[in-house]
């Protein structure tokens, strides 16, 4: 994998329902990983900041697990709420660089 | 704390005027970054500072666009002249030091007619 990609591009989910999204990466010369949720008409708002192989993160309802050697990462809502809906955005951060690539996000649309 | 601030929010121009945009950093951030987010995909990087010094300009296209971040603090970023194609959102974001993460502004959505 050459470029950060993120799937699906957009769910909706009914509020209650878990959920979860996927974030490949390069694998190779691997620094970090993070997560970032984009409201509409926000900043987009770090979450995780992740490094270390079989890291697991926790906020909340929100959760997260990385794999370096394959190159993906996990990002999980439990019990979606409609407050939880925005673009998620993943970035790999390779060492060496400052430079961090991004996916093009998970639209998630929770239900009332 | 305050967060990374931009402004204006929101701009619509025409085609061939000039805009400018501003960015104020979290206060004690040495790193500024000047994103470009086109609909549907992920921000990218145009340029970033350490402090007042571009360190990164490799995606600027210089053609048109230009930035300064005078006294290592604030930051401005223009275009001129503006094209259809350059409509996007445009992001800022800081961070203490280089691989720090990094803090985003709510960026400025500019509309080129």
């Amino acid at each position: 994998i050459l470029n950060v990609e993120q799937s699906p591009q957009s769910l909706h989910v009914q509020e209650g329902d878990s959920t979860n999204f996927t974030c490949s990466f390069p694998s190779s010369n691997f620094y970090a990983l993070h997560w970032y949720r984009w409201e509409t008409a926000k900043s987009p708002e770090a979450l995780f900041v992740m490094t270390l192989n079989g890291d697991e993160k926790k906020k909340g309802r929100i959760s997260a697990t990385l794999n370096t050697k394959e190159g993906y990462s996990y990002l999980y809502i439990k019990g979606s709420q409609p407050e939880d809906s925005a673009t998620y955005l993943c970035a790999s951060h390779t060492s060496g660089t400052y430079k961090y690539i991004f996916g093009t996000g998970t639209r998630l649309k929770v239900l009332a | 704390e305050a967060g990374v601030v931009q402004s204006p929010r929101y701009k619509i121009i025409e085609k061939k005027q000039p805009v400018a945009f501003w960015c104020n950093p979290i206060s004690g951030h040495n790193t500024l970054y000047w994103y470009l987010q086109n609909l549907g995909q992920g921000p990218e990087l145009l340029i970033r500072y350490e402090n007042e010094e571009a360190v990164d300009d490799s995606q600027l296209p210089k053609d048109r666009f230009s930035a300064e971040r005078l006294k290592g603090v604030d930051s401005t970023l223009k275009i001129q002249p503006a094209e259809l194609g350059d409509s996007a959102v445009y992001l800022c974001a800081s961070s203490f030091t280089g691989p720090d993460t990094q803090y985003f502004g709510p960026g400025t959505r500019l509309t080129v007619l």
